[in-house]
């Protein structure tokens, strides 16, 4: 029973680039949430996506960045036209609401490096 | 919308010693309250929970409270020891049985050293 698996583990984007981070959540699991963490600082949440529904982008930068998660396949976070900034971990998280099981278990995240 | 503020940001024990995390949260309707703890470049691992319907709830070590009143929830751990070091994250949520999920919003975190 495989968790929350993201790829790739780091990634290094130039300035003006995109960058696509992926992450497939526990199997049966319908809901998956994306967060940021800058070095030193805590989880920051980005968006809370169910199948081909996005419940909640409240944390999401309006532009440059998207977030899918479609019928079939990974969750996709996509940052368009990288800048410095955006160099942080993302973390994704997935749960499955069913009576009393509604833990969210993370995946070991994606490092970006925007250069 | 939800703010969690967690104290202190850093805190160092002797071995042997408790240790205690403090949040507070801001939106009544908050009703689930986990926390968690991430060592240096792992995932964050949920190592406890409460619900609102409870006000303290303990598994060895760890114990959690939970004061609805006053929007104040706690980590207790005791008899720390050297592995305990990690970053430790509070974080709070709105469940709605049979319907969705509000997201988590978690604290900024607490660093804890235990020192042998």
């Amino acid at each position: 029973n495989a968790g929350v698996m993201q790829n790739p583990r780091h990634l290094v984007r130039r300035r003006g680039q995109e960058a696509r981070l992926r992450c497939s959540p526990v199997k049966g699991h319908s809901h998956v949430y994306w967060y940021r963490q800058l070095p030193e600082e805590g989880l920051k949440f980005m968006v809370y996506l169910q199948k081909e529904n996005i419940i909640d982008e409240s944390g999401m930068p309006k532009e440059r960045f998207s977030a899918e998660f479609p019928k079939e396949g990974p969750s996709i976070l996509r940052i368009q036209q990288v800048v410095r900034g955006d160099s942080a971990a993302y973390f994704c998280a997935s749960s499955q609401l069913q009576g009393q099981n509604t833990e969210a278990f993370f995946g070991q995240g994606t490092r970006l490096t925007v250069v | 919308g939800e703010n969690v503020e967690q104290h202190p940001s850093t805190l160092s024990v002797q071995e042997g010693d408790s240790a205690v995390i403090k949040c507070t949260y801001s939106d009544s309707a908050s009703n689930y309250f986990p926390w968690y703890k991430q060592e240096l470049g792992k995932r964050p691992q949920l190592i406890i929970d409460i619900r609102s319907n409870v006000g303290e709830k303990k598994d060895q070590r760890i114990a959690v409270t939970l004061n609805k009143t006053a929007k104040h929830f706690s980590l207790h751990i005791t008899e720390t020891q050297p592995e305990d070091s990690a970053v430790y994250f509070c974080a709070a949520s709105e469940l709605n049985y049979g319907g969705s999920q509000g997201n988590l919003i978690f604290g900024k975190g607490t660093k804890l050293s235990v020192k042998p």
